[in-house]
């Protein structure tokens, strides 16, 4: 299983906000603030939304936000639309040997 | 900044998966950045291989570092990746990542697959 616990599956309606939580440890997501997000479409590559907790890559749409409060971190789709769905995993480093520690990734249903 | 991954689709068990990332708009020995490999098997999550910086320092997964050899071949702006004595659990897409500055992955190959089969 997964280092970081994520709920396997999210749904919404077009408009509609949604959370999606990345739950972690003192080592990793709750030690450090370098929890990324990541959204893959099915065949693509994953795309870089969310680093560093709350900061958002050039060009990433103002609708994604991301958090922390202790050791679970969380993104956050505002206004979902059509295009959002897709598959969200979570990153975070971690003071341990694997260096990264991954979510197990959730898939988002836009109704 | 661009990064392609080539490299045989098909390897046979017990033998050594190849593949090399190309790297354009950036220089592997920057300085800068590490460089990653990522894998993800079919219907499944992300998993981190291994990375290498521009000295040559590598950091593999446990999980993998006994079977794992990622180099770098900064005349051809590249980096490559071995994994030995592979099984069918090896199958999977293959991508090659820019690894920074920070703790996140901005630039990813487009992936490539590799099926473990004989």
């Amino acid at each position: 299983q997964s280092a970081l616990t994520q709920p396997a599956s999210m749904s919404g309606s077009p408009g509609q906000s949604i959370t999606i939580s990345c739950t972690g440890t003192s080592s990793d997501i709750g030690g450090h603030d370098y929890v990324s997000w990541y959204q893959q479409h099915p065949g693509k590559a994953p795309k870089l939304l969310i680093y560093e907790v709350s900061n958002r890559p050039s060009g990433v749409s103002a609708r994604f936000s991301g958090s922390k409060s202790g050791n679970t971190a969380s993104l956050t789709i505002s206004g979902l639309q059509a295009e959002d769905d897709a598959d969200y995993y979570c990153i975070s480093y971690t003071s341990g040997s694997t260096y990264m520690v991954f979510g197990g990734g959730t898939k988002l249903t836009v109704l | 900044v661009q990064l392609q991954e080539s490299g045989p689709g098909l390897v046979k068990p017990s033998q050594t998966l190849s593949l090399t990332c190309s790297v354009s708009g950036d220089s592997v020995d920057s300085g800068l950045n590490y460089w990653s490999w990522i894998r993800q098997p079919a219907g499944k999550g992300l998993e981190w291989i291994g990375r290498i910086y521009t000295s040559g320092v590598t950091n593999y997964n446990p999980s993998l570092r006994s079977r794992v050899t990622i180099s770098m071949d900064t005349s051809k702006n590249q980096f490559s990746l071995k994994l030995n004595s592979v099984t069918a659990a090896d199958t999977a897409v293959y991508y090659c990542a820019r690894d920074g500055p920070g703790y996140f992955f901005l630039y990813w190959g487009p992936g490539t697959l590799v099926s473990v089969s004989s």
